[in-house]
């Protein structure tokens, strides 16, 4: 149980686009999600923290109008990185978990390369 | 703020030997400790985390854990390491005033030889 599912894996686009990233709870309904971020070789850092139906907190130094967060649905959260530059290139990673539980469960990943 | 260490960046064993990777956290109220696991291409599982009740916790693949409170450390110990245990591993604090969120240390990369 409590499996999370990112979409897309991967994913390849042209500098000043915008790119939507997906995660989903498939067996649970999350009444939280996390958002973050791990360049390679290193830890995962927290961008972000949604709980459904409101605004997303955002760490110290995390641009909210440049990843933009929506968790509209217990299920179903999307990060949206907003006029992508090669600098945003990094690995995505959520994370969930529901009301008393203090377990977060991972996604897989979302690696975006900026070009 | 809180701040999660991990001692050793890169660990290199041959197999059958034994594992500690050590965690320290700065943080002096009550904490929930975790340990992940990221194997190469894969998503982060959890090996075992800790809560309340008996500092050494047992988690998943023969891994346990410690925690000693006084040294505010949750060292991840593994009597005989395989070579599918060649992984990322991350030590993780949640602190219980900080709500649901998570503060990672920087891993520590761990190579079994065959």
């Amino acid at each position: 149980g409590a499996v999370v599912s990112q979409h897309p894996s991967w994913v390849i686009c042209k500098s000043g686009t915008s790119v939507k990233i997906e995660c989903r709870s498939l067996d649970f309904q999350a009444t939280t999600m996390f958002w973050y971020r791990q360049f390679p070789k290193q830890s995962l850092m927290l961008m972000a923290t949604s709980n459904e139906g409101s605004k997303a907190t955002y760490e110290q130094g995390v641009e909210k109008d440049k990843f933009l967060i929506n968790h509209a649905s217990l299920t179903l959260s999307t990060l949206t990185v907003t006029s992508a530059h090669p600098e945003d290139s990094s690995f995505y990673i959520c994370s969930a978990s529901w009301t008393g539980r203090d377990t977060q469960y991972f996604g897989p990943g979302t690696r975006l390369t900026v070009l | 703020a809180q701040s999660v260490s991990q001692h050793n960046h890169h660990v290199i064993l041959s197999e059958a030997a034994s594992l500690e990777l050590g965690c320290n956290y700065s943080y002096g109220g009550t904490v929930n400790l975790f340990w992940y696991v990221q194997y190469p291409g894969q998503h982060l599982q959890l090996l075992l985390k800790y809560f309340s009740g008996d500092p050494l916790v047992k988690g998943i693949k023969g891994f346990e854990a410690e925690f000693i409170k006084s040294k505010f450390s949750f060292n991840l110990r593994k009597p005989s390491v395989q070579w599918s245990d060649t992984a990322e591993y991350f030590c993780a604090v949640n602190a219980h005033n900080y709500g649901q969120n998570f503060v990672f240390g920087p891993g520590t990369r761990l190579s079994v030889l065959p």
